[in-house]
């Protein structure tokens, strides 16, 4: 069935980089935008950018510019979200999330759990 | 703190119904016909109930329904059943600093 399968779990520390990755299955790669979201603990989800997979163009919020980079690998059908200069408040549960440019996510990830710790 | 407010708790009994709210600005909700919401249960990723204000997803029951008024949306859940019970959040598209804006998600118990 279509699905978006991620990575492990990772724990980092400040000032290091994350990668967590997204590899999609059963579904036409190029027709839908990955969208990435990250919720913290005891908060709601937070948009960080998406992609389009026919191109790799990027659109990132504005709070992650300079920090974030998406991107995707059309050979394995995965994308990547990469996330440098991480704060202990970067401690969150990142998802990837299927859809149109706006409107409804159809299918997520089952989400990864990055933990920034000194 | 959530862009979008919703309430933090909902509850009804088997066979009631339920609305919750998720009220935004004109920023978001107020002006644009993208909104979202999705049911969480525990430990599950999120699933896409209600899509553009009111367009319910192939295989989404009919007791789901969603509206808008002013800078507020409505989640509406009759004929409540045991397995409801979950987290629900509501989406946006903005034209703020960021694309999408969220809810911080409202717990529906089932008595």
């Amino acid at each position: 069935q279509v699905q978006l399968v991620q990575s492990g779990a990772e724990v980092k520390t400040p000032g290091a980089s994350v990668k967590v990755s997204c590899k999609a299955s059963a579904y036409s790669f190029s027709n839908e935008y990955i969208h990435w979201v990250r919720q913290a603990p005891g908060q709601g989800f937070e948009w960080m950018g998406l992609v389009n997979p026919s191109n790799g163009a990027t659109s990132y919020a504005e709070m992650f510019q300079g920090r974030v980079a998406m991107t995707r690998d059309t050979s394995t059908t995965t994308f990547y979200m990469d996330l440098s200069s991480l704060r202990p408040d970067d401690t969150a549960v990142y998802s990837c999330a299927r859809g149109k440019i706006v409107g409804g996510m159809d299918v997520w990830g089952q989400g990864t759990t990055v933990t920034v710790s000194s | 703190q959530s862009a979008l407010t919703q309430p933090a708790s909902v509850s009804g009994s088997p066979g009631e119904s339920i609305t919750i709210s998720c009220t935004g600005t004109s920023s978001d909700i107020g002006n644009y016909k993208y909104v979202s919401w999705y049911q969480q249960h525990p430990g599950r990723a999120p699933k896409l109930l209600i899509s553009d204000v009111t367009k319910r997803p192939s295989g989404i029951s009919n007791r789901f329904s969603g509206s808008k008024s002013g800078n507020t949306a409505s989640l509406t859940i009759s004929g409540l059943q045991a397995e409801d019970e979950a987290d629900y959040f509501c989406s946006s598209y903005t034209t703020t600093t960021t694309f999408l804006v969220f809810g911080g998600g409202t717990k529906l118990t089932v008595l």
